[in-house]
């Protein structure tokens, strides 16, 4: 049972390039979520998805690109990548939304020079 | 806009002490809120939940309950464990329940 997991772990990227974080679930949830988690704001919840192909913006999506063509993939792209972003990202899945029970991968952390 | 606020740590409590981690929310409505919890190099996990006013939940001996009339949702534990340190993460998710706030963490050392 692989349940969420998360890919790479910990990614060093310089400023400008793009970065894609990776998130799969293994539970065919229909809703998936990014956050990022910095020190003092707790978690900030960037994109989510309903379903694929339908996505939507959270609290803090300047900056980011979410896709989600299959159901159990929700990739997160940084296009150019600044120092601002450097935080731990957390993907996280639900059967039916954020209602209901969260269920988070290991997370990645990133870091932007 | 919705939002969570819960108490600054860190929180440094002997085994079996009683513990007290408050959280205050700001909402449309009536949101559910919910407590999550981080163990160190891990994500964060369900602890309990509540979905209307004057529900109690409850999970591994934590409780915490929604109080409409003073916006409140505090986690209380009766007696911790060494294996309770970790952070823990007031959250609530709005009407939509599409949108979802957490407050900044409480940080929870209990030493033996």
């Amino acid at each position: 049972d692989a349940g969420i997991t998360q890919s790479p772990r910990y990614k060093i990227t310089e400023t400008g390039r793009q970065v894609t974080l990776m998130c799969h679930q293994t539970w065919s949830h229909s809703y998936m979520f990014w956050y990022r988690q910095d020190l003092g704001h707790g978690l900030r919840l960037i994109y989510y998805s309903a379903a694929a192909d339908i996505t939507d913006k959270g609290e803090v999506p300047d900056g980011y690109v979410v896709s989600r063509s299959k159901t159990e993939n929700f990739p997160l792209t940084l296009e150019s990548a600044t120092r601002s972003q450097t935080s731990v990202y957390f993907c996280a899945s639900s059967r039916q939304g954020a209602n209901y029970e969260q269920y988070f991968g290991p997370g990645t952390r990133l870091t932007v020079t | 806009g919705d939002s969570v606020t819960q108490m600054e740590g860190p929180v440094t409590l002997s085994e079996e002490a009683f513990l007290t981690i408050n959280c205050t929310y700001t909402a449309t409505g009536y949101p559910s809120l919910f407590w999550y919890v981080q163990y160190p190099g891990e994500g964060l996990q369900l602890l309990l939940k509540a979905t209307k006013a004057d529900d109690k939940g409850s999970n591994k001996g934590f409780e915490a309950t929604y109080r409409k009339e003073t916006t409140s949702f505090h986690l209380e534990k009766g007696s911790v464990q060494v294996s309770d340190s970790a952070v823990y993460f007031c959250a609530l998710s709005d009407l939509t329940g599409n949108q979802f706030y957490f407050g900044t963490g409480t940080s929870l050392t209990v030493i033996p």
